[in-house]
């Protein structure tokens, strides 16, 4: 299974954008790029998926990279509701599966 | 807004002992996954089912989980006995169908287990 690695923590101001970057440098042609969250004492849920093409939804954004082999999460204006652990997952072609791996965990600073 | 709903939310139980753990997918959903995830660390997938039938449990520790979804509405994952090291949350979630790889999966909210 393709591996995505993230940086362990990131802190960001409150009210600003946060870049959250993730490298899949193994990706193949049919993986989708997932990002899900997990907010304190939750479960995880679904922020944003892309294929190729950047993506926009009322969550957030996603930058790809034209290789594919890194990917960005944009959150563009952080709020103190937003600081939870953001995991990048790739999807196995053919499969639903989701491997989580310990993912980011954003501190915002109000 | 449909949500999946597990119970029980909490459960401590003593080394050797059953439990069992109960999850309501969103209606309609046909695929559903239960997942284990230790403090600290992401969810792992224990087993998926698409409606009753099992799809995914190569990473079910057969010996002592078990899981079944026999109407293939509602599911329940069983362990016996439990052991120390099966401290963990349990999550459930459900998604739509089993088609390609952009599917999404909706969590509940997950029971805490507690082995003492």
């Amino acid at each position: 299974d393709a591996k995505t690695t993230q940086p362990n923590s990131m802190e960001s101001n409150e009210e600003e954008p946060v870049h959250l970057p993730c490298n899949h440098s193994t990706i193949s042609g049919t993986d989708y790029i997932h990002w899900y969250r997990q907010l304190p004492s939750q479960g995880p849920e679904y922020v944003i998926h892309g294929l190729t093409s950047n993506v926009n939804n009322r969550m957030a954004s996603l930058a790809i990279a034209e290789d594919r082999k890194s990917s960005t999460l944009i959150l563009h204006r952080a709020t103190l509701r937003d600081a939870a652990v953001y995991y990048c997952i790739l999807s196995r072609t053919g499969a639903n599966n989701l491997f989580f791996g310990t993912g980011t965990r954003l501190t915002v600073i109000p | 807004e449909a949500e999946v709903a597990q119970s029980p939310r909490y459960k401590i139980t003593e080394k050797s002992q059953a439990v069992a753990f109960w999850c309501d997918p969103i209606s309609g959903h046909a695929t559903l996954y239960w997942y284990r995830q230790i403090l600290g660390q992401g969810p792992e997938l224990l087993v998926q089912f698409q409606d009753e039938s099992v799809v995914d449990d190569s990473q079910l520790p057969k010996d002592r989980f078990s899981a079944e979804r026999l109407k293939g509405v509602d599911s329940t994952l069983k362990i016996q006995p439990a052991e120390l090291g099966d401290s963990a949350m349990y999550l459930c979630a459900s998604s739509p169908f089993l088609s390609g790889s952009a599917d999404t999966q909706y969590f509940g909210p997950g029971t805490r287990l507690t082995v003492l």
